[in-house]
């Protein structure tokens, strides 16, 4: 099936720092979602990318499709502790853009 | 704005017992979905439906059933639970891609806080 590999798995960073972080596929994708989980609930959305080397922000995040249409990076600009969270990449299943694979998760920590 | 709304939040069953996760949204949502997440693998698609009357099956549908009787329900059923199925499962919903026509973006799911389920 579809591999959506996302890493680091996991980064411990002091607050204030800047994040980075990225997602493959194995089969291009024609959107590219990020989401994040806050602990103890279920993902919300935080940018939405439809075009190849599209670069699109919200607030603090910014995340870039790749030009291969293949990846995409997602950055976080000086961190703060409500960062925390598992951050998953996501792209559409077949045609329809309602069902999602989604990648394997970053885990963030910020230290105070 | 109660959004999507998931029942219960912890289960724990035996190997053999059946129940049945309940999810409702009140957003008219045309499209629901029922993912279940593991560590390290993400969340991965287990059943949806597109409308009332409508399901399909996602990536790892063995040993779950739905229905869609209402546009704002859509149980989960485990008929014979399974320690495979201890995870947390989370129902989606949203409109179709092409409502983004009138607002709102293609692929925002709407999720609600997670059912935790421990099969002993």
């Amino acid at each position: 099936g579809q591999q959506l590999n996302q890493s680091p798995q996991s980064m411990f960073i002091q607050e204030g720092e800047d994040v980075s972080m990225n997602c493959t596929s194995s089969s291009i994708f024609n959107t590219w979602l990020w989401y994040k989980q806050d602990p103890g609930e279920g993902p919300v959305l935080l940018i939405a990318l439809y075009k190849a080397g599209e670069l699109t922000s919200n607030g603090r995040l910014t995340a870039q499709f790749g030009i291969t249409r293949k990846d995409s990076f997602l950055n976080i600009s000086a961190s703060i502790p409500s960062d925390v969270g598992i951050y998953f990449c996501a792209g559409p299943r077949g045609t329809g853009a309602n069902n999602l694979f989604f990648g394997t998760g970053t885990r963030l920590t910020v230290i105070p | 704005n109660a959004g999507v709304t998931q029942t219960p939040k912890f289960q724990v069953l035996k190997t053999g017992q059946s129940m049945t996760l309940q999810c409702a949204q009140d957003m008219n949502h045309e499209y629901m979905s029922w993912y279940r997440q593991d560590p390290g693998m993400g969340l991965r698609l287990i059943h949806y439906s597109v409308g009332a009357g409508i399901t399909d099956q996602g990536e790892v549908p063995n040993g779950y059933n739905v229905s869609r009787s209402t546009t704002e329900d859509f149980p989960l059923r485990l008929l014979s639970a399974a320690p495979s199925q201890t995870s947390v499962y989370f129902c989606a919903s949203s409109y179709f891609a092409d409502r983004r026509l009138a607002g709102g973006p293609t692929g925002e799911l709407f999720f609600g806080e997670g059912s935790r389920l421990t099969v002993l």
